[in-house]
Order: structure tokens, then C-alpha cells, then sequence
């Protein structure tokens, strides 16, 4: 059984600080890394994908992958209310092309 | 690039009736699709998955003779929620995997449905 867990939150911080979204899974053979978010009533809505260790930026988020702790995370600077969603973290590989979906983590931007 | 749409964007039926969910990729042929469903605060439920020209592969515990799954071409997958129930009643969103491109997949608008 694959598993990929998130913290449900949610996680607040304020405005203008770094969220740290966290994620870890179990399958030792999962190759790709997903990060999606989805607001209320909404679908998600891809935001990074990451295939290799280390640090991936794009504007202000930054995936991090460390595939010898099996944890993926995601950082958000300069957080904005806009920010505020539930963030999907997904695993691929290991033999499957099918996702494996974390719950998500509700992060809060307050003002 | 890369856009899904999903019709009806919200539908209300009555018991009983069945209802199509079409979800279409605009710009890129998908070779695969996949259906979630979610409730209410919990997470995406993989539902089914559909390869262009072949059967669908369901999921442990979802009924393939109730959500009827047809992938006709590389841009269009329907699913069909037949006699519906009220515990039916949730939103359902399709993705699509592009013909070519490791892994990604993107998401559909998705449909609320609700059954009386």
C-alpha cells in the first residue's frame, strides 16, 4: 500500500512570511513529485512538479525533494491571503503512472 | 496550454435519473484520464482510470456497472453516474494524463452533483 501523508493543518502564518508545506510517502520507488492546490469548491490546479533531489524554484515557490528521507515539501515566500488553499502533494512511480494523493494541509495567510 | 474542461459545471437530478459528466482535453490528446470523486472536506478519490479504446480500470469498491466510463477518443472520456442516489451526490473531477509528457496530469473545472 502506497502511502503519502501531509499534515491536515491547517497552517497559519502571516502575511509576508514562508509557509512550509510538508510531505512524506512510502514507496522507496516513486519517481515523480507533485504539488497542487485547490481551493474551496475548486479543482486542483498544478503548481510544481520535481523529478530530482534537491531544490526547485519557480517565482515564489520552491519544492524540495530528498528522496533518501522520502519527503517532499513545499515552501511559499512572501505568503500572501491569495495563498490560502489546501495544498495537494502527489507521488508517482515506483511501477505505476497512477498518482498517489496526500490528504492536503489547509494553509491559512492571514493579513 | 494544457486545459481540461468538464460539462456540466454543476447538474441537480432527481433519484433515480442518470447522469453524463463529459470532460474534454482542449489542446493536447490525453492517453489516459482519470475520475476522482471527493466529499465534502476530504481528499481526492481515485475513482477510475480510462486508456483511449479500451475499458476502463476501476478502483477497489466503486461499482463499474453504476459509474459507466466510456474514452471514445484522445480528447474526450464521459462518465455516467447511472440511477443516481442521493450518497451519489459529490463533486467529481476528471484529469488528463498528455499523450507524451511524463506523468503530469491535469485537472478538470470538475461537476458538483447533487441528487435529490
Amino acid at each position: 500500500q502506497k502511502e503519502v501523508e501531509q499534515n491536515s493543518g491547517p497552517l497559519s502564518v502571516p502575511e509576508g512570511a514562508i509557509a512550509s508545506l510538508n510531505c512524506t510517502y512510502s514507496d522507496r520507488g516513486s519517481q515523480s513529485f507533485f504539488w497542487y492546490r485547490q481551493y474551496s469548491g475548486k479543482s486542483p490546479e498544478l503548481i510544481m512538479f520535481i523529478y530530482s533531489n534537491g531544490d526547485k524554484e519557480d517565482g515564489r515557490f520552491t519544492a524540495q525533494l530528498n528522496k533518501a528521507s522520502q519527503y517532499v515539501s513545499l515552501l511559499i515566500r512572501d505568503s500572501q491571503p491569495s495563498d490560502s488553499a489546501t495544498y495537494l502533494c502527489a507521488v508517482n512511480g515506483g511501477g505505476s503512472y497512477i498518482p498517489t494523493f496526500g490528504r492536503g494541509t489547509s494553509l491559512i495567510v492571514h493579513p | 496550454g494544457a486545459v481540461v474542461s468538464q460539462h456540466p459545471s454543476r447538474v441537480i437530478c432527481k433519484s433515480g435519473t442518470s447522469v453524463k459528466i463529459e470532460c474534454r482535453s482542449l489542446d493536447f490528446q490525453a492517453t489516459t484520464m482519470f475520475w476522482y470523486r471527493q466529499f465534502p472536506k476530504q481528499s481526492l478519490m481515485l475513482m477510475a482510470t480510462s486508456n483511449e479504446g479500451s475499458k476502463a480500470t476501476y478502483e477497489q469498491g466503486v461499482e463499474k456497472d453504476k459509474f459507466l466510463i466510456n474514452h471514445a477518443s484522445l480528447t474526450l472520456s464521459t462518465l455516467t453516474v447511472t440511477s443516481a442516489h442521493p450518497e451519489d451526490s459529490s463533486f467529481y473531477i476528471c484529469s488528463a494524463h498528455p499523450q507524451g509528457v511524463t506523468d503530469t496530469q491535469y485537472f478538470g473545472p470538475g461537476t458538483r452533483l447533487t441528487v435529490l
